[in-house]
């Protein structure tokens, strides 16, 4: 059973240029969420859908992040443009309707990115 | 949103047990606690969850005394492959906002 699956997972850009991460989450679930790790913030949530709605968008730093789901197999998180200081690993996590109220997230394995 | 508080990092040798400790103060009814881990380079990983008394699983343990106030996650028998961050964190019931703290850094050493 394929898990969260998150595209690229490894991402060099220069500063200035438009960064595109992509996230599968597991079919069936209708909870999706984008989180942030550096080492100096720790893992920090972005935003998060339900049902391809988004919910919670408070955790996205500026005007310079977006993130879409245009339907439940497939979610974006868009960075235009990139700072050296965006550079982290992004996480996606999904869940379904009855775990996701307890606290059961599954995760990818994350796009580290890198701008220079 | 319940804060939570544990240790920055701990310590073990293989072969022994290991509890990790979590205050949440101002956990509400609704509320569940879980227990994620995760290795360098991966994504975290849900291990367990628990509203109260005592959870068991094949990875772990999940003790919560009656006020819930805190909790502790229990590894029996560690081995360096345990090396990893672990984190605790309280699920808002029917709010699906889940906000991960400093977690704790455990070493499992020869």
């Amino acid at each position: 059973d394929a898990g969260v699956i998150q595209s690229p997972r490894h991402e060099v850009t220069e500063m200035g240029q438009e960064v595109t991460l992509r996230c599968k989450p597991i079919s069936g679930h209708n909870s999706l969420f984008w989180y942030r790790q550096t080492m100096m913030r720790g893992l920090e949530l972005l935003i998060y859908f339900n049902n391809n709605v988004p919910i919670d968008d408070s955790g996205m730093p500026e005007d310079r992040f977006s993130a879409k789901m245009p339907n439940a197999s497939f979610s974006t998180l868009k960075i235009q443009p990139s700072e050296p200081r965006d550079s982290a690993v992004y996480f996606c996590a999904s869940s379904d309707r009855r775990r996701v109220n307890t606290g059961e997230l599954f995760f990818g394995e994350g796009s580290r990115l890198t701008v220079l | 949103l319940a804060k939570t508080t544990q240790p920055i990092s701990m310590d073990s040798y293989e072969g022994q047990e290991v509890n990790i400790t979590c205050s949440h103060n101002n956990i509400a009814t609704n509320d569940y606690i879980t227990w994620y881990q995760q290795f360098p380079s991966q994504g975290p990983r849900f291990i367990i969850q628990g509203y109260k008394t005592k959870v068991k699983n094949e990875v772990a343990s999940l003790f919560i005394p009656a006020d819930r106030k805190s909790s502790t996650l229990s590894l029996p028998r560690v081995s360096l492959s345990d090396t990893a961050v672990y984190y605790c964190l309280v699920a808002i019931g029917g709010y699906n906002k889940l906000i991960f703290g400093a977690g704790t850094r455990l070493a499992v050493h020869p």
